[in-house]
């Protein structure tokens, strides 16, 4: 009963190779996110959709593709991994973007490594 | 940029003892969240406290915001081991998603 799960929960690659993480929840909301944390623990968003929509594109290579199938999926595809893309990879969800009171609940990471 | 930056960025305190963190932000926002971070875990929310409200209690948990000086405060009281983690301020404005800190990491010591 999971409320936000990612899969797989480690990735191990070599440079230039194509993956994707998958991002499912269970809680019924409108607004999917994917974050980058990076070694010094800083979080920044990379994509938000609100049902099924592009709403957010922060600055991101466009190597990263999220795809949202539906609702309650959000995917994140990488093309030619680069070093640089090592991190860890967090899925979030919310009932709705902006306005009071949106608490986000996010996934267990994917902890990606690029070799 | 509205990013809330944490302080300090490590703190190491005894079991029992009462931790603080603090968060300050550059703009005006909508509401102001804490989260917590255990080692290798997704984030958990801990508390949201609107820009109209000065202070919020959940638990062991005391928020105060100060909007005139834009920043936050997140207090706990009589600190566990399992309260070892990273803390997070989040600050959401307008239609915009929240734009996390850079986080404070807590030790408590049994």
């Amino acid at each position: 009963d999971t409320a936000v799960s990612q899969t797989p929960k480690y990735l191990v690659t070599q440079m230039g190779n194509d993956k994707s993480i998958k991002c499912e929840q269970n809680l019924g909301h409108d607004t999917m996110y994917w974050y980058k944390q990076d070694s010094k623990k800083f979080l920044k968003i990379m994509f938000s959709y609100n049902n099924k929509e592009l709403i957010i594109n922060e600055t991101v290579p466009n190597r990263f593709s999220p795809k949202s199938p539906d609702k309650a999926h959000l995917n994140l595809h990488i093309n030619s991994l680069e070093l640089g893309d090592s991190a860890v990879y967090f899925c979030a969800s919310s009932q709705e973007t902006g306005g009071p009171g949106n608490e986000q609940f996010f996934g267990p990471g994917t902890r990606l490594t690029v070799l | 940029s509205q990013q809330g930056e944490e302080d300090p960025q490590a703190l190491s305190i005894q079991e029992g003892e009462n931790a603080t963190m603090n968060c300050s932000y550059k703009t005006s926002i909508n509401n102001l969240q804490w989260y917590r971070q255990n080692s290798g875990r997704g984030l958990v929310h801990l508390i949201l406290i609107r820009s109209n409200e000065r202070e919020k209690h959940s638990g062991r948990l005391r928020v105060t915001l100060d909007t005139s000086k834009k920043s936050s405060s997140l207090l706990i009281t009589a600190s566990r081991a399992a309260d070892t983690a990273s803390y997070f301020c989040a600050t959401e404005a307008g239609n915009t998603p929240l734009v996390f800190g850079k986080g404070t990491r807590l030790s408590v010591i049994a």
